[in-house]
């Protein structure tokens, strides 16, 4: 049991660059996350999906898309990488609506030159 | 907007000292409250919750927390910090209402001197 992994752990881009961040949860959860992590500014939701099929904003979504691929997998896509968004990013799963507590992954540090 | 503060951004304190952290939220309904603790280089973990019952929540290593609904409050206590609780600390709230979303804090950094 794995719990929330990402890939990959570290990354460096170029300004314009696109890349796609993986996350996967092999706890059955039915929520999953991502969150950007700033120095002095906590954890900011950037999109979740509540369950399978489902994408919603969060608090700093502009710049990212996001794919819920199946109830397993929930990726988050930087279609043009600007250093604003250099970042350590965060996904996290939580088992439903009758449980609040979320699972963090590992986390990916993503620096944009 | 609802929102989350933590007092402290630093905190410093030799061993056996004994530890705080406040922890304030704008939200006027039921919440369910949590405090999250990320070691240096780790991922983040739950350290307690708070959902309903006893206002008083013990957490993992000896870690407490107190929920006091008129001040919005839940502040984070230890009698005695160790040197291996050098660490992030995170408040987060979920309303209970359409509580997909977590609002987190800045985040206290502690750092326990030997």
């Amino acid at each position: 049991n794995a719990g929330v992994t990402q890939t990959p752990k570290f990354q460096v881009l170029k300004t314009g660059q696109s890349m796609t961040l993986q996350c996967a949860q092999d706890m059955n959860h039915n929520s999953m996350y991502w969150y950007r992590q700033d120095p002095g500014m906590g954890l900011r939701l950037i999109y979740y999906s509540a369950s399978e099929g489902t994408t919603d904003k969060g608090e700093v979504p502009n710049g990212y898309n996001v794919s819920r691929l199946n109830k397993r997998e929930f990726s988050l896509r930087l279609e043009s990488a600007a250093p604003s968004q250099t970042s350590v990013y965060f996904c996290a799963s939580r088992p439903g609506t009758s449980s609040y507590e979320q699972y963090f992954g590992p986390g990916t540090r993503l620096t944009v030159t | 907007a609802q929102s989350v503060s933590q007092h402290n951004h630093h905190v410093i304190l030799s061993e056996a000292a004994s530890l705080e952290l406040g922890c304030n939220y704008s939200y006027g309904g039921t919440v369910n409250l949590f405090w999250y603790v990320q070691y240096p280089g780790q991922h983040l973990q739950l350290l307690l919750k708070y959902f309903s019952g006893d206002p008083l929540v013990k957490g993992i290593k000896g870690f407490e927390a107190e929920f006091i609904k008129s001040k919005f409050s839940f502040n984070l206590r230890k009698p005695s910090v160790q040197w291996s609780d050098t660490a992030e600390y995170f408040c987060a709230v979920t309303p209970y209402t359409g509580g997909f979303k977590t609002i987190f804090g800045a985040g206290t950094r502690l750092f326990v001197k030997a």
